[in-house]
């Protein structure tokens, strides 16, 4: 069964820019959540989303967005991005949001 | 007060011993509790869950939750230097709520 799918696995980017990263949940999974994770900062909440709804959202400012389909792939979106963007980007899936959650292996976004 | 607390470490312990792992919890209403072990630059791993109040053994590794008290921990039997990882706590408030809220990390060191 392959596991939680996250393109692209690099990204480098420049102060301003925009970016959209992709994550495949496990097959079946219907709840996907993404954490961004810094060295000084551990694993921060982003966003929850289940059956395309957006169940609950972290302390993030708008710039961070989100979304998920039908087929229960998530993308989130950051705009305008800043230095303090650079992070590993990690989105978790599970089959609903009460079950324990499976990582992927991570987008690692660098802003130059 | 964190809603998750974890010691940051490093706790160092020589191969073969116990390692044991604490977390606390400040939501009562919690209503699982799942530990992940991530190695440096890679993605968090679920190595165990536990939902009851009691131990639970999967291997080398036991988890034990005491809910009257809102503590977790898990105990790493036969160290082992492939064990030196950070370990996180992570909490299930319940449905309605977000998913999960990690810890920020125990960091491990087994010496060989």
């Amino acid at each position: 069964k392959a596991g939680v799918t996250q393109t692209p696995r690099y990204l480098i980017k420049t102060r301003g820019q925009q970016v959209t990263l992709s994550c495949s949940p496990i097959s079946g999974h219907r709840s996907v959540s993404w954490y961004q994770q810094t060295p000084g900062q551990g694993l921060q909440f982003l966003f929850e989303y289940f059956s395309e709804t957006q169940r609950n959202k972290g302390n993030f400012p708008g710039r961070f967005s989100g979304r998920q389909f039908s087929n229960s792939r998530s993308e989130m979106n950051v705009s305008t991005l800043e230095l303090g963007d650079s992070a590993l980007y990690l989105c978790a899936s599970s089959l609903d949001p009460d079950q324990p959650q499976h990582f992927g292996d991570g987008t690692r976004l660098s802003i130059l | 007060q964190k809603e998750v607390e974890q010691n940051s470490g490093p706790l160092s312990v020589p191969e073969g011993a116990i390692a044991s792992l604490n977390c606390t919890y400040s939501d009562r209403v919690s209503q699982s509790f799942f530990w992940y072990r991530q190695y440096s630059g890679k993605s968090p791993e679920l190595i165990m869950s536990i939902y009851s109040n009691g131990d639970k053994e999967d291997g080398r590794f036991t988890a034990q939750l005491n809910k009257a008290s809102q503590y977790v921990s898990l105990l790493i039997r036969d160290s082992q230097p492939s064990d030196s990882a950070t370990y996180l706590c992570a909490v299930n408030r319940g449905t309605g709520r977000r998913a999960l809220t990690f810890g920020s990390g125990t960091r491990l060191q087994v010496q060989p």
